[in-house]
C-alpha cells in the first residue's frame, strides 16, 4: 500500500517568506509526527498529533512554526517569516497508534536563501 | 551534553567487513532502543527494535543494549554495498512517544 507522502520534495524560498509543507500519512494511522533533520544533526522532534487530542507542540522552535492536521489525516507544517537557519529536511512520520512503529515520508528539503 | 551521542562518521569499510555502530545516552529512563536506516534522499526506516537490555539478531544484523553502560550497538556482518546508508539510533521511555535520535553515522561499503 501507499506509504507516507510529502510535498513538495524540494522548496527554495527567500528569507522572510512563508512556506507550507504537506504530509499525507498512511491511511488509518492515528498518530502523526513532524521532525526536522539538519546536516550533521539527529532528527529533532517538532510536533505530534494523536487522533483528536490536542497536539504536543513542545518541540516547535519558535512561534513562527505551526502545524495543523485536518480531519485526522493530512497535515500541514507552516513556517512564517523563514530564516536561513530554518534550512533543513522536514520529515513527517505516521504510526497506527502512539506506541507503534513510525513510518517516515521522504521529507521536504527546505532551503532559505 | 546531548541526550544521545552518535559519531557521525563517515565510516568506510570494504565489502564483507563487520561493521560496528554505536550510541551512548544519558537518560537512564530510556527503555526502547531502535536503529533506523536512511538511504540518501529517503526517510528513515526501522531496522531493529530492542526493549531493555540484551541482544537481538535479524539476519546479518545484531543489536545490543547495555543499560548499565548506557551504550547501544548495531553490528552488521558480511557487509554489502547495499548497506551503504546513514544509520540512526533512537530511544524512548515507557509510555512516552517522544523519541530521541542520534545524529546518524554515514556508512559506505566499498565493493
Amino acid at each position: 500500500g501507499a506509504g507516507v507522502s510529502q510535498s513538495p520534495s524540494n522548496k527554495v524560498t527567500e528569507k522572510g517568506k512563508d512556506v507550507e509543507l504537506r504530509c499525507d500519512p498512511i491511511s488509518g494511522h492515528t498518530a502523526l509526527y513532524w521532525y526536522r533533520q539538519s546536516l550533521g544533526q539527529g532528527l529533532e522532534f517538532l510536533i505530534y498529533f494523536q487522533g483528536n487530542s490536542a497536539p504536543d507542540k513542545s518541540g516547535l522552535p519558535s512561534d513562527r512554526f505551526s502545524a495543523e492536521r485536518t480531519g485526522g489525516s493530512v497535515s500541514t507544517l507552516t513556517i512564517q517569516r523563514t530564516q536561513q537557519e530554518d534550512s533543513a529536511v522536514y520529515l513527517c512520520a505516521s504510526s497506527l497508534r502512539w506506541d507503534n512503529e513510525q513510518f517516515f515520508g521522504p521529507g521536504t528539503r527546505l532551503t532559505v536563501l | 551534553q546531548k541526550e544521545v551521542e552518535q559519531d557521525p562518521g563517515p565510516l568506510s569499510v570494504p565489502e564483507g567487513a563487520i561493521v560496528s555502530l554505536n550510541c551512548t545516552y544519558s537518560n537512564s529512563a530510556f527503555q526502547y532502543f531502535m536503529w533506523y536506516r536512511q538511504y540518501s534522499r529517503k526517510g528513515p526506516e526501522l531496522l531493529m527494535y530492542t526493549y531493555s537490555s540484551g541482544n537481538k539478531e535479524d539476519g546479518r544484523f545484531t543489536a545490543q543494549v547495555d543499560k548499565s553502560s548506557k551504550y547501544i550497538s548495531l553490528f552488521i556482518r558480511d557487509s554489502q554495498p547495499s548497506d551503504s546508508a546513514t544509520y540512526l539510533c533512537a530511544m524512548s521511555q515507557i509510555n512516552n512517544n517522544d523519541m530521541r535520535f542520534g545524529a546518524g553515522t554515514r556508512l559506505t561499503v566499498k565493493p
